[in-house]
C-alpha cells in the first residue's frame, strides 16, 4: 500500500524555465515532508523539507508547497538548470518513519 | 570523507546463502536508517537505530532480516537464506538525532543479487 505517490516517473524542463514536481500522500498523521535528490550511483541528498504546520517554504531557487486538504506537495525549482537533473523523491513522515514516493526522473535541457 | 559509507558496494549471492551489510555512519551521530529500495521504487524504511537499540523494527519484512549496532556506531543488516526476491540496494542513512527535522545523510548503498 503505498501511502506516498508521485505519479510521474519522469519529467523535461527548458533550462531556465520551472520545474514543478507533484506528490500525493494518503495518511493524515504524516507531520514532515521532505524532498531528496539522487544522482546515478549515490544515495539520496536531502533538498528541502516543510512542517504540515506550514504551506510554503523556501530555499533559494527551491520551493516546497504543502496543500493539506488536497494532500498535496509539490517542488518548484526555478530557473531550472542542467546540474538538477536527478531523480526527485519526495517523503513523508510521523514519529521516526519515512515514507518515499516512487521518484520523478528531472531532465533539464541546456 | 566523513560521509556515511557502506561496504560490500555490489554483492551477489546464491538463494539461500546469508548475507552482512554494513554500515559507518556519520562519526557521533545518534541515529541510524536501514533502507531497502527495489527497482522502481523508493526507499522503504527498515528499521532504525537511536544509539545501540533498534527503536523501531516494524519495517524488516519478515524474521531472516536482522540488524545489530552494537557499540552506537556501525551496524549490521543480516540477512538469512536469501531468497530472489531479496535483491535490492539497501540504503543506510544516519542523522545527528532521531526524528523527522533532523536530515538523514544517505550511503551509497549496497546492491544485492540474489542468483
Amino acid at each position: 500500500d503505498q501511502q506516498v505517490k508521485q505519479n510521474s516517473p519522469s519529467l523535461s524542463v527548458q533550462e531556465g524555465r520551472i520545474s514543478i514536481l507533484n506528490c500525493d500522500y494518503t495518511n493524515s498523521m504524516f507531520d514532515y515532508f521532505l524532498w531528496y535528490k539522487k544522482y546515478p550511483a549515490e544515495g539520496p541528498t536531502f533538498l528541502i523539507s516543510i512542517s504540515s504546520i506550514k504551506d510554503k517554504n523556501e530555499d533559494g531557487r527551491f520551493t516546497v508547497f504543502l496543500n493539506k486538504s488536497a494532500k498535496h506537495l509539490s517542488l518548484h525549482i526555478v530557473p531550472s538548470q542542467p546540474g538538477d537533473s536527478a531523480v526527485y523523491f519526495c517523503a513523508a513522515s510521523f514519529g521516526n518513519q519515512f515514507y518515499f514516493g516512487t521518484g520523478t526522473s528531472l531532465t533539464v535541457i541546456p | 570523507g566523513a560521509g556515511v559509507s557502506q561496504t560490500p558496494s555490489n554483492k551477489v549471492t546464491e538463494k539461500g546463502k546469508y548475507v552482512e551489510l554494513r554500515c559507518d555512519p556519520i562519526s557521533g551521530h545518534t541515529a541510524l536508517y536501514w533502507y531497502r529500495q527495489s527497482l522502481g521504487q523508493g526507499p522503504e524504511f527498515l528499521i532504525y537505530f537511536q544509539g545501540t537499540g533498534a527503536a523501531d523494527d516494524s519495517g524488516l519484512p519478515n524474521d531472516r532480516f536482522f540488524a545489530v549496532r552494537p557499540e552506537g556506531s556501525v551496524s549490521t543488516l543480516k540477512i538469512q537464506r536469501t531468497e530472489r526476491g531479496d535483491s535490492a540496494v539497501y540504503l543506510c542513512a544516519s542523522s545527528p538525532l532521531a526524528g523527522a527535522q533532523e536530515t538523514q545523510y544517505f550511503g551509497p548503498g549496497t546492491r544485492l543479487l540474489v542468483l
